[in-house]
């Protein structure tokens, strides 16, 4: 069983591109969450999906980000336009519940 | 009202000592209180969790104390291990406080010098 898988693992984007990353949850878990992590800093809360539907966006920046976990296929976050300020290491999570997540191993974005 | 504060930044053992990595929060409503272990280029690794209803959780050289009238709780390493320098992050989460988001702490990155 393999765990959650993300890719790209490196992505480098120029100013103004969109960014893609997709998530695979592990199999048989039906909850994705997408976190953010700056250099030299915690894990901060994206996105909560189940399949087909977003259950809570509230740590989402509002314009440019996006996110799908359609009913087939992966989870994907799209950053419209990147800037700068984007360039993080993006880790996705899945659960078969409300608790115990797995995390991928994250997508580093680069915004040159 | 959604703050870990998680303290030292970073800390330097030596092997074969003690580490101790401290939490507090703020939302009486978190009810999950799990501890991830990050090696340099990975994701997270959950290493140990506790609820509220017990005061510590031991596995093998981890340990988890909770103080809940205090909202702290803290990672004691045992017998640290050069294999055990890693960042390590606290969170919190609860269904009533928010959903099933893992608020994190700020992280805390150990060294253990052989």
């Amino acid at each position: 069983n393999a765990g959650v898988m993300q890719n790209p693992r490196h992505l480098v984007r120029r100013r103004g591109q969109e960014a893609r990353l997709r998530c695979s949850p592990m199999k048989g878990h039906s909850h994705v969450y997408w976190y953010r992590q700056l250099p030299e800093e915690g894990l901060k809360f994206m996105v909560y999906l189940q399949k087909e539907n977003i259950i809570d966006e509230s740590g989402m920046p509002k314009e440019r980000f996006s996110a799908e976990f359609p009913k087939e296929g992966p989870s994907i976050l799209r950053i419209q336009q990147v800037v700068r300020g984007d360039s993080a290491a993006y880790f996705c999570a899945s659960s078969p519940t409300n608790y115990g997540y797995t995390f991928g191993s994250g997508t580093r974005l680069t915004v040159v | 009202q959604q703050q870990v504060k998680q303290s030292p930044q970073s800390l330097i053992v030596q092997k074969g000592g003690i580490s101790i990595i401290n939490c507090a929060y703020e939302n009486t409503a978190f009810d999950y209180f799990p501890w991830y272990q990050q090696f340099p280029g990975k994701g997270p690794a959950l290493l140990i969790a506790i609820r509220p209803d017990v005061s510590e959780k031991k596995e093998g050289r981890f340990t988890i104390s909770f103080n809940k009238s205090a909202k702290q709780f803290s990672l004691h390493i045992m017998d640290s291990q050069p294999g055990d320098s890693a960042t390590y992050f606290c969170a919190a989460s609860g269904i009533k406080a928010a959903g099933n988001k893992l608020t994190f702490g700020g992280g805390t990155r150990v060294l253990v010098k052989p």
